[in-house]
């Protein structure tokens, strides 16, 4: 196991509705990505936290905000859910400076309707 | 163009078979490459990061060609358990990292 956790696991919402994805990273580490997955493609780059500030933006619009907080969690929240929304949410853990690996929370299944 | 790019796949191999996965990915600056397995609806998880010298672990052999901005993995004597979608990642120096789409590959008996 990774030390990384999300929550929730899986979760259901309807179209327009806002949503909050959590994860914990794992100790030692300062530095939170997320990722959208679509069913058949890699990770997409959401965006990324350090230091509780954001470090780093894909090509997702801002209703996609998160934030970090003093122990490194996160939070990813979207808000006016489309049914494209719907996809694997993935976080990840890594320590910002030195060229190591991130290591991925087991995800988030979110499913809009 | 995306910025890393992979054999699309799927690679459908007998058990022992050696099979190749390449990538490229197109920034330059990139800093650090990696390799990372995904099974059927889990999360990524790291198979082995990539130097320019060349490492191998195991059955599992990576490779990274920064003149030709070009990664590989070679997976030795394929185990049934080996099928699962192999993941390229590239890192830039801001620690954002790039995934390709993935190479499915399926080990048979």
């Amino acid at each position: 196991e990774t030390g990384v956790t999300q929550s929730p696991t899986h979760l259901i919402k309807t179209r327009g509705q806002q949503v909050t994805l959590r994860c914990s990273s794992q100790s030692g580490h300062n530095t939170v990505s997320w990722y959208q997955q679509a069913l058949g493609q890699g990770p997409q780059f959401i965006f990324q936290y350090y230091r509780e500030e954001e470090n780093g933006r894909g090509n997702f619009p801002p209703r996609f905000s998160g934030l970090q907080f003093p122990n490194y969690s996160s939070e990813l929240n979207v808000n006016a859910l489309e049914l494209d929304d719907s996809a694997l949410y993935l976080c990840a853990s890594s320590f910002r400076g030195g060229f190591t690996e991130a290591f991925f929370g087991q995800g988030t299944r979110l499913t809009v309707v | 163009r995306k910025e890393v790019e992979q054999d699309p796949g799927p690679f459908n191999v007998p058990e022992g078979a050696t099979v190749a996965f390449n990538c490229t990915y197109s920034n330059s600056a990139s800093q650090s490459f990696f390799w990372y397995r995904q099974d059927c609806r889990k999360e990524p998880k790291l198979l082995m990061s990539v130097y320019s010298s060349g490492n191998e672990d195991g059955r599992f052999t990576a490779q990274l060609n920064r003149a030709s901005q070009y990664i590989s993995l070679l997976i030795r004597d394929s185990k049934l358990s080996d099928s699962a979608t192999y993941l390229c990642v590239v890192r830039g120096n801001a620690g954002k990292s790039t995934f390709g789409d993935g190479t499915t590959l399926t080990v048979k008996p």
